[in-house]
């Protein structure tokens, strides 16, 4: 079974800071998907941004960014710049490729607050 | 243009009655799922299905009856509704069930189950 960490139950940074939000996962699957979405007050889920385990490139969405350590089981996302707009729960979540089982596993989430 | 949509928004009723959420999706995808999120936000997978077939249905109590009309739609009954089943409900839909593509989610039902 797959399961995914989030070991920082709440944040907060200054607007224009950089911040880093940590997941672990834990998976003897080679191939897989890894996510990290968005949940504002209007409890809207927004993809944020997706790596395939079998690109070695860390993906990148505008300010958004991740590190992913396949060897660690890591893959934290870097939010440059930050707005107020970035106020939200964020969840790393999982997804294995293998037909009827392409469920997200999710972390427990990370609440983040931009403070003006 | 609402790519995956959930009626109704807001649910509240009362324990031991019946509902429904329905979920539908414009996005001509082939795979569709529901998600619980409880008080505590943890969001977890319940079914998905496939062209109108249940792929998934993860260990959720047999008072909870997904139907798949067509594949643009996936709707949710809960018959004899228990304090418990009081979270947020997610509908999303995806392209494709062999791979794993990114998941669109709908904007949610709250349920209040008094």
């Amino acid at each position: 079974a797959q399961t995914v960490t989030q070991s920082q139950p709440e944040m907060s940074v200054q607007e224009a800071e950089t911040v880093t939000l940590s997941c672990t996962y834990d998976t003897s699957e080679n191939n897989y998907y890894l996510f990290w979405y968005k949940q504002p007050p209007s409890r809207q889920m927004i993809l944020v941004i997706r790596q395939e385990a079998y690109k070695q490139q860390n993906a990148t969405e505008n300010r958004f960014s991740v590190n992913f350590q396949k060897a660690a089981k890591s893959f934290s996302l870097k939010i440059s710049d930050s707005q107020l707009g970035d106020t939200a729960m964020y969840f790393c979540a999982f997804s294995i490729s293998n037909f009827g089982n392409e469920k997200l596993t999710f972390g427990t989430g990370t609440r983040l607050t931009i403070i003006p | 243009d609402t790519a995956v949509s959930q009626t109704p928004k807001y649910l509240v009723t009362q324990m031991g009655n019946d509902k429904s959420i329905k979920c539908e999706q414009n996005l001509g995808h082939d795979t569709m799922y529901w998600y619980k999120q409880d008080s505590k936000k943890f969001l977890k997978i319940m079914f998905s299905y496939n062209n109108k077939e249940l792929i998934i249905n993860e260990t959720v109590p047999n008072r909870f009856s997904p139907k798949s009309p067509d594949k643009a739609h996936l709707n949710l009954h809960i018959n004899s509704l228990e304090l418990g089943d009081s979270a947020v409900y997610f509908c999303a839909s995806s392209p494709y069930a062999r791979s794993a593509e990114t998941q669109y989610f709908g904007p949610g039902t709250r349920l209040l189950v008094l």
